[in-house]
């Protein structure tokens, strides 16, 4: 079973500093999506960044990009320029290609520090 | 577009009551799903629906019955509530773009059962 491991129950940062928010997962398949999804208070999950497992290149939305490590099984999330409304609970997630079902992380909570 | 909406956004029950939560979409999207979220352990897949008529079981589907009899909607039943239902359930719809599953999420049910 696929299972997705985040180790950092709790962050915290500076305004206007970068963070990195690290999570693993575990999968034997070959083709698969990656996923950061952040919960703000308002308890709405947003997706913020979706990485490709066939594509090399680190995908990148504005000051959110990831580290992707295929072999180590390593999907980090770094937030640049921290602001205030990026402080929520964040969330790695997986899906195997042509499945729906996403496997969640346990969450990291993000704090920014004015 | 609402995007996804659920009823009620908050809930009580005692133990043994029945109870309908309810998710619709007017997205189009064939694909629903119902997860719930406890504290540390992420978002879990109770059931999804890959169109009208057709349903099957997530990760942890006892105690919840679903349905669905239109694309638009895709209620969770809870047929006699224990207090470990006690979470908050959050439905999605998604549609696929080359095997890419693009989640969207509703604003959730707090369900609280004594």
């Amino acid at each position: 079973a696929q299972t997705v491991t985040q180790s950092q129950p709790e962050m915290s940062v500076q305004e206007a500093e970068t963070v990195t928010l690290s999570c693993t997962y575990d999968t034997s398949e070959s083709d698969y999506y990656l996923f950061w999804y952040k919960q703000p208070p308002s308890r709405q999950m947003i997706l913020v960044i979706r990485q490709e497992a066939y594509k090399q290149q680190n995908a990148t939305e504005n000051r959110f990009s990831v580290n992707f490590q295929k072999a180590a099984k390593s999907f980090s999330l770094k937030i640049s320029d921290s602001q205030l409304g990026d402080a929520a609970m964040y969330f790695c997630a997986y899906s195997i290609q042509g499945a729906q079902k996403l496997v969640f992380g346990q969450g990291t909570r993000l704090t920014i520090n004015p | 577009n609402a995007g996804v909406t659920q009823t009620p956004k908050f809930q009580v029950l005692k133990t043994g009551q029945s109870m309908t939560l309810q998710c619709a979409q007017d997205m189009n999207h064939e694909y629903m799903s119902w997860y719930r979220q406890d504290p540390g352990m992420g978002l879990r897949l109770i059931h999804y629906s890959v169109g009208a008529g057709i349903t099957d079981q997530g990760e942890v589907p006892n105690g919840y019955n679903v349905s669905r009899s239109t694309t638009e909607d895709f209620p969770l039943r809870l047929l006699s509530a224990a207090p470990s239902q006690t979470s908050v359930y959050f439905c999605a719809s998604s549609y696929s773009t080359w095997g890419i599953y693009e989640q969207y999420f509703g604003p959730g049910t707090r369900l609280t059962v004594t």
